[in-house]
């Protein structure tokens, strides 16, 4: 079966670092993805893992183990404007492209 | 960058009535898009895989009957809702598969900006 795993929601304060986790169990692996989305409006792309180990990408990061079926975010130096859900996303394997999103969760970055 | 246009934005039609979203790539030929819905507060739940030039794929328990998918061409896919009930009312996403760079053999989503379905 499919499954994505993230905490629902999370808290952190403006300014420092916050790490969102995410475990997955699926049929078949392409690639991990991570996007943000504000309430009532479209997700936009933060990051790819296809690969183990840790992509950087400015303020956000993100890392997956493949074996563990394992990734987070990290996001450093937050800001109010980080307050969003964050969505943990899983490409099946096949020419389909296919993708499965988790939960979400969401971060409320507080002053 | 990828651009992704859907129409409407939202939506508001009674019951019985049939509903049509648009979902268009801008600035890129998508040979496959996907359809999403998303009830508040809770994930995308695919519901179809959009093929340019055949029949759409269904989600278990997504009825195609109800949630007719035509891809006519390769930048345009469309969503009907038919017949359409209260319980349709949610939030419609459409996205296709982009090259995250020119030099990258990545694809990622790129989305459209949703539908707010309402029906009362």
């Amino acid at each position: 079966g499919q499954n994505i795993d993230q905490p629902t929601e999370m808290t952190a304060t403006e300014g420092a670092i916050v790490q969102i986790n995410c475990t997955y169990q699926t049929s078949g692996f392409n690639g991990l993805f991570w996007y943000q989305q504000h309430a009532g409006e479209a997700p936009t792309f933060l990051s790819y893992n296809v690969l183990d180990g840790l992509e950087e990408k400015g303020r956000f990061s993100s890392f997956l183990s493949r074996s563990k079926g394992y990734s987070y975010l990290l996001l450093k130096e937050l800001q109010m404007k980080d307050s969003a859900s964050y969505l943990c996303a899983v490409r099946e394997s096949g020419g389909g492209f296919k993708t499965i999103f988790g939960a979400g969760t969401r971060l409320f970055v507080k002053a | 960058g990828a651009v992704v246009s859907q129409h409407p934005s939202w939506v508001i039609c009674k019951s019985g009535t049939s509903v049509k979203i648009e979902c268009r790539s801008l600035d890129f030929q998508a040979t496959t898009m996907f359809w999403y819905r998303q009830f508040p507060k809770q994930s995308l739940m695919l519901m179809a895989t959009s093929n340019e030039g055949s029949k759409a794929t269904y989600e278990q328990g997504v009825e195609k009957d109800k949630f007719l998918i035509n891809h006519a061409s390769l930048t345009l896919s469309t969503l009907t809702v038919t017949s359409a009930h209260p319980e349709d009312s949610s939030f419609y996403i459409c996205s296709a598969r982009a090259r995250l760079a020119a030099n990258s053999g990545a694809n990622v989503l790129t989305f459209g900006a949703g539908s707010r379905l309402t029906v009362l």
